[in-house]
């Protein structure tokens, strides 16, 4: 079973500019989660994706980040206008639906590194 | 909302030894799960251990082990017989039960992390 596929691994923008993520769950997932990993932090959860919808996405900035998870492709982190305070490690996770089996383990991918130059 | 405190910026022990990383937590949540990460340096997050609330037995993974304590909110790690490829970033995490319709996980909520330093 591949595992949770990211990318591009390293991106360079400079202010101004748009950055997309993207992000392919582990075969049978069908829920996503973004996670922000500023240095010297742990992980923050940014948002919660089920395919076509948005379940939870309290840990998103109001403006310019926005997520999808269509019906076919990838999950899409999509941050315009990106400042230099978007430098970051961005990290997909995915997971099945929930069953006392799997519980609520989710797998992280390698993370998208983030430079805004 | 929950919270998650690792008091241990960093540790360092010889190889072979045995070192416990702490992490305490608040939830006013009565279901929910505890995960320990491990992040080395190439920054892929390997989940090492986790462990649901509602059961009273410690989890254990090989060399991994924890000391749950629900009532202290207390999640420690212990690392037995202590290897170099241990040294990495060891974050704790908790989850509550998944409260979203169709099921699935919940975010998790991560601790600020204790680097672990296994020297030679």
């Amino acid at each position: 079973n591949a595992g949770v596929m990211q990318n591009p691994r390293h991106l360079v923008r400079r202010r101004g500019q748009e950055a997309r993520l993207r992000c392919s769950p582990m075969k049978g997932h069908s829920h996503v989660y973004w996670y922000r990993q500023l240095p010297e932090e742990g992980l923050k959860f940014m948002v919660y994706l089920q395919k076509e919808n948005i379940i939870d996405e309290s840990g998103m900035p109001k403006e310019r980040f926005s997520a999808e998870f269509p019906k076919e492709g990838p999950s899409i982190l999509r941050i315009q206008q990106v400042v230099r305070g978007d430098s970051a490690a961005y990290f997909c996770a995915s997971s099945p639906p929930f069953s006392h089996l799997s519980g609520n383990t989710i797998y992280f991918g390698e993370g998208s590194w983030l430079t805004v130059v | 909302a929950q919270t998650v405190t690792q008091s241990q910026p960093e540790m360092s022990v010889q190889e072979a030894e045995t070192v416990t990383l702490s992490c305490t937590y608040d939830t006013s949540e009565s279901n929910y799960y505890l995960f320990w990460y491990k992040q080395p340096p190439s920054r892929l997050m390997i989940l090492v251990i986790r462990q649901e609330a509602y059961k009273q037995q410690n989890a254990t993974e090989n060399r991994f082990s924890v000391n749950f304590q629900k009532a202290a909110k207390s999640f420690s790690l212990k690392i037995s017989d202590s290897q170099l490829g241990d040294t990495a970033m060891y974050f704790c995490a908790f989850m509550k039960h998944g409260t979203y319709s169709g099921g699935g996980a919940d975010g998790l909520t991560f601790g600020k992390g204790t680097h672990l330093i296994i020297q030679p």
